[in-house]
């Protein structure tokens, strides 16, 4: 069964700092991966999509990298600012899983401080 | 264009009531899903449906309806609460199932189960 967790669970840094959220699964076999961004009592909103012939995906100050083989993926956001406090989730597709349905992680919660 | 509309926002039951969650997507979308998400989990895939007429079990599907009688339409029943239900439930769909399509996911619904 895919299982996905993500390190660490919780993050505060100073606004203008660079920054690494961390995505681990299981099984290598996937479609593609997803990083989402959850605010507070909202949904889950899609940042970065990355296939699994893909290294890495890049928007504006977010980079998602990919590696496959070992199981891991990073979501690297340059010069942090305020806006960027939320909870950042990975999720998997994965070929096994109910309908090819994603596969979440718990997610790391951000906090910017100005 | 409102995109994936859930309601009530916020729900408080007693053990034994039913009731039914409410989802509408109005972006034509074939895949529609429901996940619940509870602290320090990832979201868990409860039911879905890869069109009009067709459902299927995802992960935790225990103590839960859905049906699809229309594309636009995926209401999710709960036959008879239990605390355990106690959870803020997400609705969600894409184009299709697989590949590079994204999820859009509505704000949730908060319930309570006393």
């Amino acid at each position: 069964k895919q299982e996905v967790t993500q390190i660490p669970a919780a993050l505060s840094v100073p606004e203008g700092e660079n920054l690494v959220l961390n995505c681990s699964f299981t099984d290598s076999a996937i479609y593609n991966l997803q990083w989402f961004r959850q605010d507070p009592g909202k949904g889950l909103t899609s940042l970065l999509l990355i296939q699994s012939s893909q290294r890495e995906q890049t928007s504006g100050r977010l980079n998602a990298s990919l590696d496959k083989s070992s199981g891991r993926s990073t979501l690297y956001i340059a010069a942090s600012q305020p806006g960027d406090s939320a909870t950042y989730l990975c999720a998997v597709q994965h070929p096994d899983n109910y309908g090819q349905n994603f596969v979440f992680g718990p997610g790391t919660r951000l906090s910017v401080l100005p | 264009n409102a995109g994936v509309t859930q309601t009530p926002k916020f729900q408080v039951l007693k053990t034994g009531q039913s009731m039914t969650l409410q989802c509408a997507q109005d972006m034509n979308h074939e895949y529609m899903s429901w996940y619940r998400q509870d602290p320090g989990m990832g979201l868990r895939l409860i039911h879905y449906s890869v069109g009009a007429g067709i459902t299927d079990q995802g992960e935790v599907p225990n103590g839960y309806n859905v049906s699809r009688s229309t594309t636009e339409d995926f209401p999710l029943r709960l036959l008879s609460a239990a605390p355990s239900q106690t959870s803020v439930y997400f609705c969600a769909s894409s184009y299709g199932q697989g590949g590079n399509q994204p999820q859009h996911f509505g704000d949730g619904t908060r319930l309570s189960i006393l």
